[in-house]
Order: structure tokens, then C-alpha cells, then sequence
């Protein structure tokens, strides 16, 4: 089975911290993605990574970077966390070819709070 | 990315097949539909993904007509732990990322 493996399920932090939220994947799959979830608003693409130092924007990218610097992981960062970062955050991975790239593994997911 | 749009809930009896009908009226001609499940608090679950007619897996069927503009997801004797968020997607050919919007929320009382 697919492990996506988030570091915190919960985090509270004060405005103004760097925030790093980690995550692993155990199944050698190309694709990593960081998304908020938010009551009414679904899921939102933050940053996605194709591939090892690469990385592209999502649609709501602004506030965060992302680090891949080894397959596996993926860190999402918050230079300067703010109150309305307060959400759930979802990793997940995937292969890159066609057909399986649109079967996406999950993560349990971060709450983080930010106070 | 095309656009999707599908009900924002749905009720149901345990027992009862629930179909829930999601419009993508610009699907692009490689684009695949694909559907999710989420339970409360745990991360989206990929259920079942096709092209075109009729795909049948140990969760769910999908049913696409010829035109390929509307998908319908079927969850045949559903029961309490079916009580999740249903999201269609059009997963696009030339692109890796999937755009999720808020999906279904479906019921199931006892």
C-alpha cells in the first residue's frame, strides 16, 4: 500500500513563525503536491513538484515555497505564518504517466493553527 | 482545466444505489473523469477514474454517455460508512495537476 506520511496532524503557531510542514512517500512516485482545504472552498492546489528541485505554483501559491531536495519528501513552508493560513493541509503524491497521474495518494493531513 | 459541477449534497437510506451526476461541458477529447471519496478528516480517496461508456470496480461504477459532457457516479446499497464528500474531476491529458472544487456531500441515514 501507498504511504504518504505527514509529520504533524496538528500544529498550533504564533503569526510571524516559519512554519515547515513535511511530508514522505514511500512509493517512489514522481508527483508531490501540497493543498488546503477550507470549509466551502474544497481543495486548493498550493504548490505541486514534478520532480527532485522542481517545483511549480499552484493556484493559491502566495504566502508559501515548497523544498524537495530528496524524491520522497516535500516540504511546504510559511515564510511568515498569518492568521488566515489557519486551515487543513493535504500532501499527497502520484506517478507522472499517463492515467496514473490522476490517481492521487493522500496524506492524514496537517491542522495547523495560527494564533 | 475544464470545469465541473455536480450537486453540493445529496441524502440517502442505507440499502438505496445513489447516483450523483457531475456536467463537464468542455472536456477536452484525452481528458479522463475521475472521482474521489473523502471521509471527515482524513485526506481524499481516489474511487474510480474513465474515459468513456462504462467502468465497474469493487466500489462503484462510472457511467459516461458518448458525448462524454456528463459523468454519473454510481454507489449501488450504500451504507452508513458511504457518508462521505464526493468529488468529480476532469483530469486533463497535458497537465498533472487536478482541480477538486467542493464536491458532493453525501448522507446515508440508517
Amino acid at each position: 500500500d501507498v504511504k504518504v506520511t505527514q509529520s504533524s496532524r496538528y500544529l498550533v503557531k504564533r503569526t510571524g513563525e516559519k512554519v515547515f510542514l513535511e511530508c514522505v512517500q514511500d512509493m517512489d512516485h514522481e508527483n508531490m503536491f501540497w493543498y488546503r482545504q477550507d470549509p466551502g472552498l474544497g481543495l486548493r492546489l498550493i504548490y505541486f513538484s514534478y520532480d527532485v528541485k522542481m517545483k511549480e505554483k499552484g493556484d493559491i501559491p502566495e504566502g508559501y515555497s515548497v523544498s524537495r531536495e530528496k524524491k520522497e519528501r516535500f516540504s511546504l513552508i510559511l515564510e511568515s505564518a498569518s492568521t488566515n493560513q489557519t486551515s487543513m493541509y493535504l500532501c499527497a503524491s502520484s506517478l507522472r504517466a499517463q492515467g496514473a497521474k490522476n490517481i492521487q495518494y493522500f496524506g492524514a493531513g496537517t491542522r495547523l493553527s495560527v494564533l | 482545466l475544464a470545469k465541473t459541477t455536480q450537486p453540493i449534497s445529496m441524502d440517502s437510506y442505507e440499502g438505496q444505489e445513489v447516483n450523483i451526476t457531475c456536467s463537464h461541458n468542455n472536456i477536452a477529447t484525452n481528458d479522463y473523469i475521475t472521482w474521489y471519496q473523502q471521509f471527515p478528516s482524513q485526506g481524499p480517496r481516489f474511487i474510480i477514474q474513465g474515459y468513456k461508456t462504462k467502468v465497474t470496480n469493487e466500489v462503484a461504477s462510472l457511467f459516461i454517455p458518448a458525448d462524454r459532457k456528463s459523468s454519473t457516479l454510481s454507489l449501488p446499497r450504500v451504507s452508513l460508512s458511504d457518508t462521505a464528500v464526493y468529488y468529480c474531476l476532469v483530469a486533463p491529458y497535458n497537465t498533472d495537476k487536478l482541480i477538486f472544487g467542493t464536491g458532493t456531500r453525501l448522507q446515508v441515514f440508517p
